[in-house]
């Protein structure tokens, strides 16, 4: 059964810096792997997505890197600022199951003016 | 512009009633998905449908049933609430293209089952 973990549960940093979030998974036969954001009291957006040949994606101050042989995939978030705070979840899409999704339990990050 | 919308956003009901929830979406998407999200737990599939007359059972299927009869719909029913269905409810939709298959996400239906 694919588990999907992220560590650290939460992070406050100082706004400015470059931070990193980390995911995990138990199988390494995905489809693809997303990452989103949620706010409080508010659905999910979807910020980027990673195909299972790819080994990272871009988009703005976001890049999103995948490592499926070791189970891995990291959020790097560059300069953050305060309205990057939100809890940020990653989810694979495991091949068995076409287009179903298993998420981890998210990292709520807060970022400091 | 093209939503996914729930309703309510806020139920408070009785253990044993039956409870529906009330998914839209506007993309024209053939693929809908309905998740609970729950501290500790993350989100969790309850159901999914690929169109209309299609439904499958996810992770988390007992005591939920949904009916896709058009596509922008997708009703939850709960059959008989129960205390362990207190939960945030989330739908989703998806294109049918399997290879960009970004989901979208409603706003969340918050439940409460005295």
């Amino acid at each position: 059964k694919q588990e999907v973990t992220q560590i650290p549960a939460a992070l406050s940093v100082p706004e400015g810096e470059n931070l990193v979030l980390n995911c995990s998974f138990t199988d390494s036969a995905i489809y693809n792997l997303q990452w989103f954001r949620q706010d409080p009291g508010k659905g999910l957006t979807s910020l980027l997505l990673i195909q299972s040949s790819q080994r990272e994606q871009t988009s703005g101050r976001l890049n999103a890197s995948l490592d499926k042989s070791s189970g891995r995939s990291t959020l790097y978030i560059a300069a953050s600022q305060p309205g990057d705070s939100a809890t940020y979840l990653c989810a694979v899409r495991i091949i068995q199951g076409a287009q179903k999704l298993v998420f981890g339990q998210g990292t709520r990050l807060t970022i400091n003016p | 512009d093209a939503e996914i919308t729930q309703s309510p956003r806020h139920k408070i009901t009785e253990t044993g009633r039956q409870v529906t929830l009330a998914c839209h979406q506007t993309w024209n998407h053939n693929n809908m998905f309905w998740y609970r999200q729950d501290l500790g737990h993350g989100l969790r599939l309850i159901h999914y449908s690929y169109g209309v007359q299609d439904t499958n059972k996810g992770e988390v299927s007992d005591g939920y049933s949904v009916s896709r009869s058009n596509t922008e719909d997708l009703p939850l029913t709960l059959e008989s609430a129960a205390s362990s269905q207190t939960s945030v409810y989330f739908c989703a939709s998806s294109e049918r293209n399997g290879y960009t298959d970004t989901q979208y996400f409603g706003p969340g239906t918050r439940l409460t089952v005295l």
